[in-house]
């Protein structure tokens, strides 16, 4: 079954720290993996996005990492700012089908000055 | 440049009454368009999805239906709204050539 894990599922760092969020998934054949933020209210937007043979990618503070050995992807946010509190969910898409991607529950950021 | 609109932000409607959600993308064609649900602390569930005019895919049988009367217009319905349609809906859209969604901002609906 094609699942995402993500964890923790809440988190609270104080303004100025850095912080990881944490993915897990079981989605084969492999194709892509996004992270989004999603503001309280808000539609997701779209972090970054790695494929197979990518295991880095940046955004500002925001630095995405992925294993696909262990099929596991970090999000670090780096220098955390009140604005980085948010939700930030993974998403696991699959080679070939329809193209409907697997979702994460996502991760409860709270940034407190 | 693509942009998605998606209305109207909120709605409160009471139980038993229509209910249509319309979402249209602008600056690209035959784009594959989605609707998802989103209930308070759950992840989002995919509800219907399109490839094309009038061609439409259930994911989950409930309240609700889908349809595109045209190449960038996805519309959510229902007749007769329930308690448990409450909840956050977004539509998205996904180009052939790209990886990623772009979403719209969602609906906020509130059934009374």
């Amino acid at each position: 079954k094609n699942q995402v894990e993500q964890s923790p599922q809440s988190l609270i760092i104080l303004e100025g720290k850095n912080c990881t969020l944490q993915c897990n998934y079981t989605v084969s054949p492999f194709s892509n993996l996004r992270w989004y933020k999603q503001d309280t209210g808000r539609g997701p937007v779209s972090l970054t996005i790695m494929t197979f043979s990518e295991n880095t990618k940046s955004n500002g503070r925001y630095t995405a990492t992925l294993d696909a050995d262990t099929k596991q992807s970090s999000l670090h946010i780096t220098a955390s700012q009140l604005s980085d509190s948010a939700s930030y969910i993974c998403v696991v898409s699959r080679e070939g089908g329809s193209y409907i991607p697997t979702f994460g529950r996502g991760t409860s950021l709270i940034v407190h000055p | 440049s693509q942009t998605i609109h998606q209305w109207p932000a909120t709605l409160v409607q009471p139980v038993g009454s229509p209910l249509s959600l319309e979402c249209t993308v602008e600056g690209t064609s035959n784009p594959n368009l989605y609707w998802y649900r989103q209930a308070a602390g759950r992840g989002l569930q995919l509800l219907f999805y399109s490839v094309g005019i009038g061609q439409i895919s259930s994911e989950v049988p409930q309240n609700l239906s889908a349809s595109r009367p045209q190449d960038r217009q996805f519309i959510l319905s229902s007749k007769k709204l329930l308690l448990s349609d409450s909840g956050f809906y977004l539509c998205a859209w996904r180009s052939g050539q790209t990886y990623g969604y772009t979403f719209g901002s969602g609906t906020r609906l509130t059934v009374v």
